[in-house]
C-alpha cells in the first residue's frame, strides 16, 4: 500500500536551517507531485508548494520562495524540504502529501518543528 | 485568514444528519474542484471528498460532497461519535501567477 514516510521531530534555534525528508513507497515515485503543508499551533492548513517528481521542478507560494526548498532523490524514493532562518513563528507540524486527481490523496505522518532559543 | 471560508463549527446529535459548508470564489471554487478532509488531533488528514462528489473507495456512502458555483458542501449522514473532528475544504486557486493550494479555515464538527 502507499505510504509516506517523514523524518522526526526536530528542535532548532532561531536562525538555523531544517530538513524533514518525506520517503515514498507502494508506487512509483516520478508518477505524482508531491506537496508540503505546514500547520502552526491554533493555526488553518497552510499550502507551501510542491515539487514534480519527475522533473525536480518547484512551485511555491511567495511566502516561501526565498526561505524554503524542494529537492528530491529519485533514486531514494524521497523528497526533502529544507526550511533555512528560522523564525519561532516557523514552529508548526510540516506534513508532506501525494497529489492524485488534484486531491491530497496519502499523507505522510506529519512532523514537528519546534524554533526555540 | 483563509481563502475559502467554512463555518468555525457545527454540531449535531449522534444519528442525524450534518453539512459543513465551503465559500470561495471565481478564481477557487468556480474554476476548480473540490476536495475534503477529516482531520483527527496527532494523526494525518484523512481524503473524504476529490473532484466535489466522489468518494475513495474506502469512504463510506454516508459521506457525500456537492459543488455549486463558488460553493462546495460536505455531508455526512448518521453521525456517530468517531466523526468528531475537524473538516477542511481544498481547492486549487488562480488568481496569481502561479496556482496555489488552498484549504478552508476548517470546522470542528462536534457530536452532541
Amino acid at each position: 500500500q502507499v505510504q509516506l514516510v517523514q523524518s522526526g521531530a526536530e528542535v532548532k534555534k532561531p536562525g538555523a536551517s531544517v530538513k524533514v525528508s518525506c520517503k515514498a513507497s507502494g508506487y512509483k515515485f516520478t508518477n505524482y507531485p508531491i506537496h508540503w503543508v505546514r500547520q502552526a499551533p491554533g493555526q488553518v492548513l497552510e499550502w507551501m508548494g510542491w515539487i514534480n517528481t519527475a522533473t525536480g521542478d518547484t512551485i511555491k507560494t511567495q511566502r516561501f520562495q526565498d526561505r524554503v526548498t524542494f529537492t528530491r532523490d529519485s533514486s531514494a524514493n524521497t523528497v526533502t524540504m529544507e526550511v533555512r532562518s528560522l523564525k519561532s513563528e516557523d514552529t508548526a507540524v510540516y506534513s508532506c502529501f501525494r497529489s492524485y486527481y488534484d486531491s491530497a490523496w496519502d499523507w505522510g505522518q506529519g512532523t514537528l518543528v519546534t524554533v526555540s532559543s | 485568514q483563509s481563502v475559502l471560508t467554512q463555518p468555525p463549527s457545527v454540531s449535531a446529535a449522534p444519528g442525524q444528519k450534518v453539512t459543513i459548508s465551503c465559500s470561495g470564489s471565481s478564481s477557487n471554487i468556480g474554476s476548480y474542484d473540490v476536495s475534503w478532509y477529516q482531520h483527527l488531533p496527532g494523526t494525518a488528514p484523512k481524503l473524504l471528498i476529490y473532484e466535489n462528489n466522489k468518494r475513495p473507495t474506502t469512504i463510506p456512502d454516508r459521506i457525500s460532497g456537492s459543488k455549486s458555483g463558488t460553493s462546495a458542501t460536505l455531508g455526512i449522514t448518521g453521525l456517530q461519535s468517531g466523526d468528531e473532528a475537524h473538516y477542511y475544504c481544498a481547492t486549487w486557486d488562480g488568481s496569481l501567477s502561479v496556482r496555489v493550494w488552498v484549504f478552508g479555515g476548517g470546522t470542528k464538527l462536534t457530536v452532541l
